[in-house]
């Protein structure tokens, strides 16, 4: 059964930079049927996209996170990661990483999830 | 960007009941919608795919229906584990991918 976990530091100091891994378990990065995606859900609210990459390293962004977000993909250790610049206190929120699959003429859903970290974005 | 409104915000029900809970687009989407259920301190668990398609051991009193800008989730008799905040998620237009701001559903 496929699972994902995510790493990394818990408090961030602002305008410094979040990185965050999400470690695949079960299962291969390596697969052509998957992107695999981060979401994340600030205190008591919604949930926002934030991009998705291959196995490949071709990545899709939020617009509205394109000029700080950038991810990347380690096959061979079967993780993918987060590096989000110049963070403000709107960045502290829980992050989810999830699979997705590939579809020909559309978008997918999420599934499975993470468990999710809390990053606190405070000085 | 695709703007998911969710109605109700809160919805207060009791077990054995039946309940609707609905979705909005801003723009078609044809079935191109999921449904989450999320309960305190976990992840989102994907219950309903392609609007009406239930996810692997998702029970039959969850039923998807809609197409275009209007989608409804429907639990034709509510157990107490049903507690918990309903996301629907958009895939039909992208980019970003969008969710809606979610239906708690209190028992």
């Amino acid at each position: 059964q496929l699972q994902l976990h995510e790493s990394g530091p818990r408090l961030v100091r602002p305008s410094e930079t979040l990185s965050l891994t999400c470690a695949v378990s079960g299962g291969s990065l390596g697969s052509r049927s998957y992107y695999w995606g981060w979401i994340r859900q600030p205190p008591g609210k919604g949930l926002e996209w934030l991009g998705d990459i291959n196995y490949g390293g071709n990545t899709d962004y939020n617009p509205s996170l394109i000029s700080r977000l950038t991810l990347s993909v380690d096959t061979s250790k079967n993780h993918f990661s987060l590096t989000l610049r110049s963070v403000t206190g709107a960045d502290t929120a829980v992050y989810y990483c999830a699979r997705r699959r590939v579809m020909t003429n559309s978008g997918s859903w999420f599934d499975p999830w993470g468990q999710g970290t809390l990053v606190t974005v405070s000085s | 960007e695709v703007v998911m409104t969710q109605s109700p915000s809160t919805l207060s029900v009791s077990p054995g009941e039946r309940v609707t809970l609905s979705c909005r687009a801003s723009q078609t989407l044809d079935f191109n919608l999921a449904w989450y259920q999320q309960k305190p301190g976990q992840p989102p668990r994907l219950l309903i795919y392609s609007t009406s398609t239930r996810a692997t051991g998702v029970p039959a009193r969850f039923s998807g229906r809609g197409s275009g800008t209007e989608f409804t989730l429907t639990i034709s008799s509510l157990q107490p584990e049903d507690f918990g905040v309903y996301h629907c998620q958009q895939y039909g237009s992208w980019p970003p991918w969008t969710f809606g701001q979610g239906t708690k559903v209190e028992i």
